[in-house]
């Protein structure tokens, strides 16, 4: 069965300062991970995803993850916060057969301080 | 651009209604999905189907079922709304591919209470 953790529900920065959001996930078969980012009162989009091509993967608006199989995680991370990047962050692992199923994590809220 | 609509943003129905949340996909996707969002326990998957009239059921299909007469349309039905009902309610699609790394597309949401 695949799992994803997310450590801290709620997560605050200084403008400028590092973003990390804390994934850990749980995979009987090698791991497909996604971020998803959901802005207020929109659905969800794809920030990055890892497929295995590559360990630490680029995605929009200048986040990254890195992908360590020695410490099960999959951390988010932006090197300066911006107010734009203030959302609800969800880790996600797809699962293996058919149907492209997923599972999310319970989310991180991101508040970005002036 | 991948475009998944939602009928309503906001739903406001009564315990005991019979309920019809739609989705429609513009981008010719096989795989659709109805997952419900509640604060602290994340996206959790209702329904998915993977091609017309094939559906198979998620984590927590109890209380709902799902219509997918079309291919670019895809039905979540609340047979008789009861207030632990009250939800954002997202649907998704993805590519055909088959592929473990497909992307899945979101729509805005409904927020639905059930009073």
């Amino acid at each position: 069965a695949q799992s994803v953790t997310q450590l801290g529900s709620h997560v605050s920065v200084s403008e400028g300062a590092l973003v990390l959001l804390r994934c850990n996930y749980s995979s009987s078969v090698p791991p497909y991970l996604f971020w998803y980012v959901q802005y207020p009162n929109q659905g969800l989009q794809l920030l990055l995803k890892y497929t295995s091509a590559a360990t630490l993967v680029k995605g929009i608006n200048g986040f990254e993850a890195e992908f360590k199989k020695s410490e099960t995680s999959f951390h988010l991370t932006k090197p300066s916060a911006h107010m734009s990047d203030a959302a609800e962050y969800f880790c996600a692992v797809s699962h293996s057969g058919g149907y492209q199923k997923v599972t999310f994590g319970t989310g991180t809220k991101l508040q970005v301080i002036p | 651009d991948v475009k998944v609509t939602q009928s309503s943003r906001y739903l406001v129905k009564r315990t005991g209604e019979k309920v019809f949340l739609e989705c429609v996909q513009d981008m010719d996707h096989e795989n659709m999905f109805w997952y419900r969002q509640d604060p602290g326990l994340g996206l959790r998957l209702i329904y998915f189907s993977y091609d017309v009239k094939m559906k198979e059921k998620g984590d927590i299909p109890e209380g709902y079922s799902v219509s997918r007469e079309k291919k670019e349309r895809f039905s979540l039905i609340l047979e008789s709304a009861s207030t632990n009902q009250t939800s954002m309610y997202l649907c998704a699609s993805s590519p055909p591919k088959g592929d473990r790394t497909d992307t899945q597309y979101f729509g805005p949401g409904t927020r639905l209470t059930v009073l």
